[in-house]
């Protein structure tokens, strides 16, 4: 069974210092892995994904992530935050399922971010 | 251009009532999804859709049903609401074939049961 898993609930960082969003993954197979940010009453965009041509993986608005299957991780991070960023991110896997089929997506519980002025 | 809309934004109605939300995609794909996001902020797929074929999520009570006249459009119908069905629902889609396709939603449909 694929599961992820958010480890904080909200983060606070004030504008102009990194972000470190952590997210853990469970995966039978090689999972795909996604970032959405949620903004306040807008719907899901995408920030980032894995398809494991790279392990480092650079987004839209500065973001990045890293694979590290050793760590079953997906850190969501960014040198240095803006207070657009303040925002709902979901860590998200997607398997291949026995037989090649695609899975469902299945979504992390979110990291609210703060953005401090 | 809006590539996965919904309608309506917003929708609020009683107990007992049946209700429909619509969905379009201008982007070409052959793959629709519904999903509900809980007060909470969860998110959880109900329903996926692949041209004719209908993949259903055990846990969405038979009262949800989603249509799709072709498979740029994927409603859903929901009879007999219930508060519990107060929620954000959203719509998305992608294209079929690998797991690192990623889904484009739309901007949801708040809907509030009293």
């Amino acid at each position: 069974a694929q599961s992820v898993t958010q480890l904080d609930s909200h983060v606070s960082v004030s504008e102009g210092t990194p972000v470190l969003l952590r997210c853990n993954y469970s995966s039978s197979y090689s999972p795909s892995l996604f970032w959405y940010v949620q903004h306040p009453n807008k719907g899901l965009q995408l920030l980032l994904k894995y398809t494991s041509a790279a392990t480092l993986v650079k987004g839209i608005n500065g973001f990045e992530a890293e694979f590290k299957k050793s760590e079953t991780s997906f850190h969501l991070t960014k040198p240095s935050a803006h207070m657009s960023d303040a925002a709902e991110y979901f860590c998200v896997v997607r398997s291949i399922q026995r037989g090649g089929s695609q899975g469902n997506l299945i979504f992390g519980k979110g990291t609210k971010l703060s953005v401090k002025p | 251009d809006t590539a996965v809309s919904q309608t309506p934004k917003y929708l609020v109605t009683q107990m007992g009532n049946d209700k429909s939300i619509k969905c379009e995609q201008n982007l070409g794909h052959d793959t629709m999804y519904w999903y509900k996001q809980d007060s909470k902020k969860f998110l959880k797929i109900m329903f996926s859709y692949n041209n004719k074929e209908l993949i259903i999520n055990e846990t969405v009570p038979n009262r949800f049903s989603p249509k799709s006249p072709d498979k740029a459009h994927l409603n859903l119908h929901i009879n007999s609401l219930e508060l519990g069905d107060s929620a954000v629902y959203f719509c998305a889609s992608s294209r079929t074939g690998l797991a690192f396709y990623e889904q484009y939603f739309g901007p949801g449909t708040r809907l509030t049961v009293t």
